[in-house]
């Protein structure tokens, strides 16, 4: 089956530095890869999210790398302010829409200091 | 984004009594819905997968019989923990995945957080 690791387990930023975060996946049919912002107590909120037939996507200070031959994607945070720290997970999933289960990665504790 | 909600927030229940936990999609209607547990400081782990009018799927080690699903309708599933011990103290967590156009995405809810006396 589908294994996820993801890399660094803690992360310390200064404010307005850049963050990054790269997960590995096993299987090369993979083909939806979201990434999870969870703060202390709550649920994990979806923060952007990438299908294999796209390399790259944006979304404001946050984008989302796929190299699909390496079987790995990263999570890039731009400008990074205190409100970013969280654990942030990632996922990945075979036959998406076919049902297929996300498998998570192990998270990564960001911290982000003033 | 799309809204899961999930109630209670928070239980607080004595050794032996039935505790269960409800999740909705607010805004859109779900095809399969997931609960998974999470323990401090680790990644989330799925219970069972739920879709509307069928069993549900359980992972395995999981318990079918003390972790109950049901899944009544496309925006509502509830998971009962039968008989809670100690050891069942853990953040649960449902999530919802839906879409149009073939494209679907997964949301979560808030979590409940489950203490168990």
């Amino acid at each position: 089956g589908e294994n996820v690791e993801q890399h660094p387990s803690t992360l310390s930023v200064q404010e307005g530095d850049s963050a990054v975060i790269k997960c590995t996946y096993s299987d090369s049919a993979s083909n939806y890869f979201p990434w999870y912002k969870q703060e202390l107590g709550k649920g994990p909120q979806l923060i952007i999210d990438i299908r294999s037939n796209v390399g790259e996507k944006k979304d404001q200070r946050i984008a989302v790398t796929l190299n699909k031959t390496a079987k790995h994607f990263s999570l890039h945070i731009t400008e990074t302010q205190p409100e970013d720290s969280a654990v942030y997970f990632c996922a990945a999933s075979l036959y998406y829409n076919q049902g297929g289960k996300l498998i998570f990665g192990q998270g990564t504790e960001l911290s982000v200091k003033p | 984004g799309a809204v899961v909600s999930q109630h209670p927030s928070w239980v607080i229940c004595k050794s032996g009594t039935s505790v269960k936990i409800e999740c909705r999609s607010l805004d859109f209607q779900a095809t399969t819905m997931f609960w998974y547990r999470q323990f401090p400081k680790q990644s989330l782990m799925l219970m069972a997968t739920s879709n509307e009018g069928s069993k549900a799927t359980y992972e395995q080690g999981v318990e079918k019989d003390k972790f109950l699903i049901n899944h009544a309708s496309l925006t509502l599933s509830t998971l009962t923990v039968t008989s809670a011990h100690p050891e069942d103290s853990s953040f649960y967590i449902c999530s919802a995945r839906g879409g149009s156009g073939g494209v679907e995405t997964q949301y979560f809810g808030p979590g409940t957080r489950l203490l168990v006396l």
